[in-house]
Formats: C-alpha cells, sequence, structure tokens
C-alpha cells in the first residue's frame, strides 16, 4: 500500500524550531519529487516547500525562505521539514505529498498523507 | 508568488455540470502545463483529481475534466451528485524559484 505518515508536530513556542519527518512506503521513494504543503485552521491550501528526487531542485514559498530546510534521505525513504524560529503565521496542518513526475517537480500531488498540526503559541 | 484566483463557491443541481475557473498569470498557469486540481472533503487530506491541465488519475470518475485557455484554468464536474460537494483547489507549478501555487479554493455545493 502506498503510504505517506508524517510525524513530528506539536506545540512549540514563537521563535522555536520542530522538525517534522514523512515516512514513505509502498512506493520507490528515489524516484520522486516530494513536497511539504500547509493548511491553516480553516484555510486553504498553501505549498511550502518542494525537493527532487536527488534533493538538486528545492523551492520555498517567499514566507519560509531563510527559515525552513527541506531535506530527504533515500536510504530511509524519508522527507524532513526543519521549522526554524517559528512564528504565530506558521500554525497549520503540515502534509507531506509525492510528486507524480519522475526526478523534478511539476507540482502535481497524487498521494497525501494524513498532516500533522504545528501549533505555534507563547 | 501570488495566490491563483478562484471563485469562492459554486453550486449546482443533481445531474447538471458546473465549472470553476481558476487564474494566474503567464508565470505559473499561463506558462507551463502543469495545472492541477484537487478535491477536500472536510476533515480529510486532499485528492488528486486532474494533474497536467486534462489529465485524470487511475480511479477519477471521467466526470471530472479540465482545461486550459491562456492564464485561466478550468475544472468541469459533469453530471453532479452529492458526493461530489466539497472544496476544490487548483494549483500551478510557477517556475520562478521552483515553485508551486495554489488557487484559494472554491466551496461546491450539490443543491
Amino acid at each position: 500500500e502506498v503510504q505517506l505518515v508524517e510525524s513530528g508536530g506539536g506545540l512549540v513556542q514563537p521563535g522555536r524550531s520542530l522538525r517534522l519527518s514523512c515516512a514513505a512506503s509502498g512506493f520507490t521513494f528515489d524516484d520522486y519529487a516530494m513536497h511539504w504543503v500547509r493548511q491553516a485552521p480553516g484555510k486553504g491550501l498553501e505549498w511550502v516547500s518542494g525537493i527532487s528526487w536527488n534533493s538538486d531542485t528545492i523551492g520555498y514559498v517567499d514566507s519560509v525562505k531563510g527559515r525552513f530546510t527541506i531535506s530527504r534521505d533515500n536510504a530511509k525513504n524519508s522527507l524532513y521539514l526543519q521549522m526554524n524560529s517559528l512564528r504565530a503565521e506558521d500554525t497549520a496542518f503540515y502534509y507531506c505529498a509525492k510528486d507524480t513526475n519522475y526526478g523534478d517537480y511539476v507540482g502535481a500531488f497524487d498521494i497525501w498523507g494524513q498532516g500533522t498540526t504545528v501549533t505555534v503559541s507563547s | 508568488q501570488s495566490a491563483l484566483t478562484q471563485p469562492p463557491s459554486a453550486s449546482g443541481s443533481p445531474g447538471q455540470s458546473v465549472t470553476i475557473s481558476c487564474t494566474g498569470t503567464s508565470s505559473d498557469v499561463g506558462g507551463y502545463n502543469y495545472v492541477s486540481w484537487y478535491q477536500q472533503h472536510p476533515g480529510k487530506a486532499p485528492k488528486l483529481m486532474i494533474y497536467e491541465v486534462s489529465k485524470r488519475p487511475s480511479g477519477v470518475p471521467d466526470r471530472f475534466s479540465g482545461s486550459k485557455s491562456g492564464n485561466t484554468a478550468s475544472l468541469t464536474v459533469s453530471g453532479l451528485q452529492s458526493e461530489d460537494e466539497a472544496d476544490y483547489y487548483c494549483s500551478s507549478y510557477a517556475g520562478s524559484n521552483n515553485s508551486v501555487v495554489f488557487g484559494g479554493g472554491t466551496k461546491l455545493t450539490v443543491l
């Protein structure tokens, strides 16, 4: 079964850090680009970051540049999001998502995890 | 990285057709054939319905179709069914800085 399972969310104070993980199974992880997408409570979807199969191509939404770092470990079939200097506006449900494309990403997400909640509050 | 523009709501009666628009710029929707559409029911993860403008993943009914003209993409749902009631989001590859952008979402109501 193709599956993505996120972990690492929680309640954190503004300015602190958090690391999200996404464990992939059921497909050849190192063939595909991967992404993080978030959804603030009651709001729409927002693409956060994406990474190509070999980590050569990486992108971020402007609001997280310099604070968040996406990475992957193909040997462990895992995707990560290191979130530093967290702000209240980062509060959201964070999804891990698989790109439809081999190699570089095209921003179409065919497999989604169930998500993990990040709450930034003092 | 401006969000794509979608109408906040759309509606139709069972059996009817409804079209949802998604307007971007030449830097995203108009510049690439990488427009996708997602369906999201309350409390659930999004589901890919259309990718690369008009392709349907396996398992998605052919009542769902996508198209694009210039900087505007469209999702058409034909033969509306009650289970189609959900939020729908478009997205597009935006190229610059390897980014992806979503629309604000459209709430589809089946009357």
